[in-house]
């Protein structure tokens, strides 16, 4: 059964202070691994997929990387508006959708 | 704003009673999923809708159904309420068959009293 535990459960940063969240995953052939932001009570946002050990993606403050049991998302001088759930799940290969596996997230707060 | 609706925003019942939870996708996405997030739950799978037809189920009830209509809206329906279903449901919805993005919805949250 695919897998995906992500570590912490919650951060909290101050301001500027760089940190990386993980996610760890188990799957039966991976397809692609994607991060979500979730704000409260809002759907998740969609940031990043990876498909292969190796690969890396930035969008401003955020880089993602993946290696062949876990993704990082590395969070660079982050600022207040950073301050939401991160979510990481997994797609298996040849499965189709419903094979996609969501952790349960991190929960960052950025203090000002 | 991802392009996707869902209708009603937040949605009080009692045990029992059955809901309709709506979804419009994305323009000329015709890919639909369903989710539930329940506290301490990661998102699960529920249903997945392509062009109209069903593609695959996940871990739905059976107390639950969904259809995806010919203007590619998207109906949930939640039957026989219990205190368990209250949740988060959200819907998501995908260009293609192959393309991986999904765009989620704000989201319906349920309350089952």
């Amino acid at each position: 059964e695919d897998q995906v535990t992500q570590s912490p459960e919650a951060l909290r940063l101050q301001e500027g202070e760089s940190s990386s969240l993980n996610c760890s995953y188990t799957v039966s052939g991976l397809r692609g691994l994607f991060w979500y932001r979730q704000d409260p009570g809002k759907g998740p946002e969609f940031l990043f997929t990876l498909y292969s050990a190796g690969e890396e993606k930035e969008k401003e403050r955020l880089k993602a990387t993946l290696t062949k049991k876990e993704s990082f998302l590395h969070i660079t001088a982050p600022k207040p508006e950073d301050s939401a759930t991160y979510l990481c799940a997994v797609q298996a290969r040849g499965g189709g959708y419903q094979k996609v596996t969501f952790g349960t997230g991190t929960k960052l707060q950025v203090i000002p | 704003d991802s392009g996707v609706t869902q209708t009603p925003k937040h949605l009080i019942t009692a045990t029992g009673q059955r809901v309709t939870l709506r979804c419009s996708p994305r323009s000329g996405d015709l890919s639909v999923y369903w989710y539930q997030q329940s506290l301490d739950q990661g998102l699960q799978f529920l249903i997945h809708y392509y062009n109209g037809e069903e593609r695959a189920k996940g871990n739905i009830l059976e107390r639950f159904s969904a259809q995806q209509f010919p203007d590619l809206h998207s109906e949930l329906n939640l039957s026989s309420l219990e205190l368990g279903d209250s949740a988060l449901y959200f819907c998501a919805s995908r260009t293609g068959i192959n393309t991986d993005t999904q765009y989620f919805g704000p989201g319906t949250r349920l309350t089952v009293l």
